[in-house]
């Protein structure tokens, strides 16, 4: 069964460092998502790209935040200066069509931990 | 501000009774609602959807219902089974076409006693 996996499952980091978070969505998916969950948390949208530009962002996806899908397969998260709130559970999602018209296909996470 | 509720963090039944799980919305503007179920250590994953112009949507031990006039859904699985435990985490979306912004609620950890 096709699966999104995401690398490392833990990444620990000083602050002011920039962290790059990996995932590799199922294949033939048009829709790519990070999410994030603050330990004890809800889970919190970040952002959502489409043809290779973010469709949508929310407001916790600021300046210090990037993504990319630098060769057709990966889908990246990028945190410029990490700051200790950063710390959370970091989920990458993808989906066939859009999120409202068909499920969502969620990796196992990456842990982020600054310190 | 809490725009999607799940104010049962906790709920435990018996193997073979009905697990309800509820949930409430406050935007009028959610036109598509899902549930999510998650394990320890993994991502969420998809259980049930349900869009605004339905009341009710089903799919073996799994039924959601929507009541548009309260705000409210809820997910029934019966018979709940050991294996069901997790947390359950309710999503919605819509504002007229977003492409993945769904908003989750904080989720319910539901254990299946046998």
């Amino acid at each position: 069964e096709p699966e999104v996996t995401q690398t490392p499952s833990h990444q620990v980091t000083q602050m002011g460092q920039e962290v790059i978070l990996r995932c590799v969505p199922i294949s033939n998916h048009l829709y790519f998502y990070w999410y994030r969950q603050i330990l004890g948390q809800k889970v919190e949208f970040l952002v959502s790209f489409y043809n290779n530009e973010i469709s949508e962002k929310s407001e916790i996806f600021d300046d210090q935040f990037s993504v990319e899908r630098p060769d057709g397969s990966n889908f990246t998260l990028k945190i410029r200066s990490t700051k200790l709130e950063d710390s959370a559970m970091y989920f990458c999602a993808s989906s066939g069509q859009g999120i409202m018209n068909t499920e969502a296909f969620f990796g196992q996470g990456t842990r982020l931990t600054v310190v | 501000d809490q725009q999607v509720k799940q104010n049962s963090p906790s709920l435990s039944v018996q193997e073979g009774r009905i697990s309800i799980l509820n949930c409430d919305y406050t935007n009028s503007m959610f036109d598509y609602f899902l549930w999510y179920k998650k394990y320890p250590a993994e991502g969420p994953t998809f259980l049930i959807s349900i869009s605004s112009i339905k009341d009710k949507n089903e799919d073996g031990r799994f039924t959601v219902f929507l009541n548009k006039s309260a705000k409210h859904l809820s997910l029934h699985i019966v018979p709940s089974q050991p294996g069901d435990s997790a947390v359950y985490f309710c999503a919605a979306s819509g504002y007229g076409g977003s492409q993945g912004n769904l908003i989750f609620g904080k989720g319910t950890k539901l254990s299946v006693k046998p």
